[in-house]
């Protein structure tokens, strides 16, 4: 049943290591965000894809990138951790870009060592 | 001024008890309303959904939203220990920074029912 699956759960990563978080989904929804949630904070856009159209928040920093090879997967790829990337990675998708239909998988978190 | 404020509590009342949580915001552009709960280490889920103002209930949920005030609030009646968890509050609108279906969510608050 699950509709929005992240994996893995929990990523431990060394400062500098690139790291892969997965994002998959099952309601062919045309939209996927990347969310990123530190503690006790606000979840906060990085960026988000319509279709195959790349969205990228002005603030989101370089060493984030993403990618969507197709309708149900996109990935986050951090180039190079640091400790400040320390955080809860979160996926949604959404229908359409309107906000109400947005469903959140379960999240990632990751610690930087 | 953040756009989105919100007292991250925590927040702790007794089993049966109504729950008033709140948040307050800058931008009077915003049209949608949300908000999500979210349980320790898992993702934010929908809870309750409003467009522009007014009012929306839900069983033991209720949703106001006081546009003039720019102030949105949630209630909980007769409040139960599976509510226990981050209330976060989320608003968009149309056309937000030019990144639609964008969610400026506030930081949440922590509420705890005790039984």
């Amino acid at each position: 049943d699950a509709m929005v699956i992240q994996n893995p759960r929990y990523q431990v990563t060394q400062f500098g290591k690139p790291v892969t978080l997965s994002c998959s989904q099952t309601l062919n929804h045309n939209v996927m965000y990347w969310y990123q949630q530190k503690s006790s904070q606000a979840p906060k856009l990085l960026f988000h894809y319509y279709d195959k159209d790349f969205n990228n928040e002005a603030d989101t920093p370089d060493n984030f990138q993403s990618r969507r090879p197709n309708t149900s997967f996109c990935f986050l790829d951090i180039r190079s951790p640091g400790l400040g990337d320390a955080a809860m990675y979160l996926c949604a998708t959404s229908r359409d870009h309107r906000v109400e239909t947005q469903y959140f998988g379960p999240g990632t978190r990751l610690l930087v060592l | 001024q953040k756009e989105v404020e919100q007292d991250p509590g925590p927040l702790s009342v007794p089993e049966g008890a109504i729950v008033s949580l709140n948040c307050t915001y800058s931008n009077s552009a915003f049209q949608y309303f949300m908000w999500y709960r979210q349980y320790s280490r898992k993702g934010p889920e929908l809870l309750m959904y409003t467009y522009s103002s007014g009012n929306k209930e839900d069983g033991r949920f209720t949703a106001q939203v006081d546009k003039s005030s720019k102030y949105i609030s949630l209630f909980i009646r007769d409040s139960q220990p599976s509510d226990s968890a981050t209330y976060l509050c989320a608003m968009s609108s149309p056309d937000y920074g030019g990144s639609q279906g964008n969610l400026i969510f506030g930081k949440g608050t922590k509420l705890s029912v005790k039984p």
